[in-house]
């Protein structure tokens, strides 16, 4: 079965604290891995993605295979990274993405 | 246009009323997605379209659900019915490329409330 699990539904950083934000998915194949975010009113939008090996605002996320986790981070958490983070995967080719129930992450001043 | 459109933002039907959402895709974006985001929730998948052809609908929770793009552009998701538990924010997302590794862009989404 397919399925993303994000363990934590909030996650309270203090500001220049390094974050974690958890995910773990099933997936008989080789999945595209993905991280969205939402930011207050604003519509949900594509932070990163495994393919292309990218740092966005900070963030990186590594796949790997053997535990089947692709957790996000950022050395050094910023205000403006209050958000609501949703791990998805899609399967190779024209297929849906689907999506982890998210974590909300909140950074302490 | 600039962005993926959705209208209305909001809606508030009476159990049992009729409503249609419609989505504008940005121009030129050939695979179309619609989901239902419950509160507290994932979006969940409900159909997928690319072009006019719907070849993915095993998201539709029940046959009260519809969604059409018979042009292939514009699209909307009809829902009979409505019951309570259909209460959630319906997202629209388009892609230009029929691979998705490229991610999705999304619109902001209808906040329909069952009342």
């Amino acid at each position: 079965a397919q399925r993303v699990t994000q363990p934590e539904k909030l996650l309270s950083v203090f500001k220049g604290a390094p974050v974690e934000l958890k995910c773990n998915y099933s997936y008989s194949g080789s999945p595209e891995l993905f991280w969205y975010v939402q930011y207050s009113r604003q519509r949900l939008q594509l932070l990163l993605r495994h393919i292309s090996r990218e740092s966005i605002k900070g963030f990186t996320a590594d796949l790997n295979k053997g535990e089947t986790s692709f957790h996000l981070k950022k050395p050094f958490a910023q205000e403006e990274d209050s958000a609501m983070y949703y791990c998805a995967l899609s399967g190779r080719g024209a297929d849906k993405i689907i999506f982890g129930k998210g974590t909300r992450l909140h950074i302490l001043p | 246009g600039a962005g993926v459109s959705q209208s209305p933002r909001y809606k508030v039907a009476k159990r049992g009323q009729d409503v249609a959402l419609r989505c504008d895709p940005i121009s030129g974006h050939v695979s179309l997605f619609w989901y239902q985001q419950a509160l507290g929730q994932g979006p969940e998948f409900l159909t997928y379209f690319q072009n006019e052809a719907q070849l993915d609908k095993s998201g539709l929770p029940s046959d009260r659900f519809f969604a059409e793009r018979p042009e292939g552009s514009v699209s909307t998701l009809k829902i009979q019915r409505t019951q309570q538990e259909d209460s959630a924010v319906y997202l629209c997302a388009s892609s230009h490329a029929v691979q998705l590794n490229y991610g999705y862009t999304f619109g902001s989404g209808t906040r329909l409330t069952v009342v």
